[in-house]
């Protein structure tokens, strides 16, 4: 079975440019999420869809950043424009459990291998 | 806010050493815990904990939780290098958004051989 996929696996950019971060979740899994853990902080939350609805984009920075997931298939997070305090890991996650069960025993939220961003 | 705080940050052992790891947290509405390992890249998962007092084990690492003063230890005895990792600790709510994991920074064990 195929896992979270993201890419790219790193990004380096200047300030002031766009970055776009892909996710491709696993197959089936309509619940999917992103996170980012800035340089020596915890990883934070961003925001969950659920198939192509935003269900909580509550972690989202600020307007600089937009997430889609058209289809309900893959997502990208855009950053536009980037700054400097925008570098560290973003995360993809994705699960299948339906919103309100919270993650069963036996079943487990499946995160990707992220995208560094640097932002020069 | 939730707030989920590892101890210790970083730590470095032998091989055959047995490591303690220690999460404590404050969220409103637990539902259960859980420990990932993260190497160079995804986290990946190693325990869900909900109720207190019940340990759960895989090969050479346990865990378990205690509600009542609000942690969770992680146990890996007999050491490898292949244990040298991240471990991350993570709580997840009862809420509308279950899934809003909050996550402690992480606690970096280097085994050296």
């Amino acid at each position: 079975e195929a896992g979270v996929t993201q890419f790219p696996s790193h990004s380096v950019i200047e300030k002031g440019q766009t970055v776009t971060l892909r996710c491709d979740p696993i197959s089936g899994h309509d619940n999917l999420y992103w996170y980012r853990r800035v340089m020596g902080k915890e990883i934070k939350f961003l925001l969950h869809f659920v198939k192509e609805s935003k269900q909580d984009e509550s972690g989202m920075p600020n307007n600089r950043f937009l997430a889609e997931r058209t289809g309900g298939t893959y997502s990208t997070l855009k950053v536009q424009p980037a700054e400097l305090e925008d570098s560290g890991v973003y995360f993809c996650a994705s699960s299948q459990e339906r919103v309100g069960q919270g993650l069963r025993t036996n079943e487990k939220l499946f995160f990707g291998s992220g995208t560094q961003l640097s932002v020069l | 806010e939730d707030k989920v705080v590892q101890s210790p940050l970083s730590l470095v052992v032998h091989e055959g050493d047995t490591v303690t790891l220690n999460c404590s947290y404050e969220v409103t509405n637990f539902r259960s815990l859980l420990w990932y390992k993260q190497e160079k890249k995804a986290p990946t998962f190693l325990f869900m904990l909900t109720s207190s007092g019940i340990e759960k084990k895989s090969g050479r690492l346990s865990s378990i939780l205690d509600k009542k003063e609000l942690s969770s230890i992680l146990n890996i005895t007999a050491t490898q290098t292949g244990d040298s990792a991240i471990y991350l600790c993570a709580v997840e709510p009862i809420s509308s958004n279950d899934y809003k994991l909050s996550f402690g920074a992480g606690t970096t064990v280097t085994v050296r051989a």
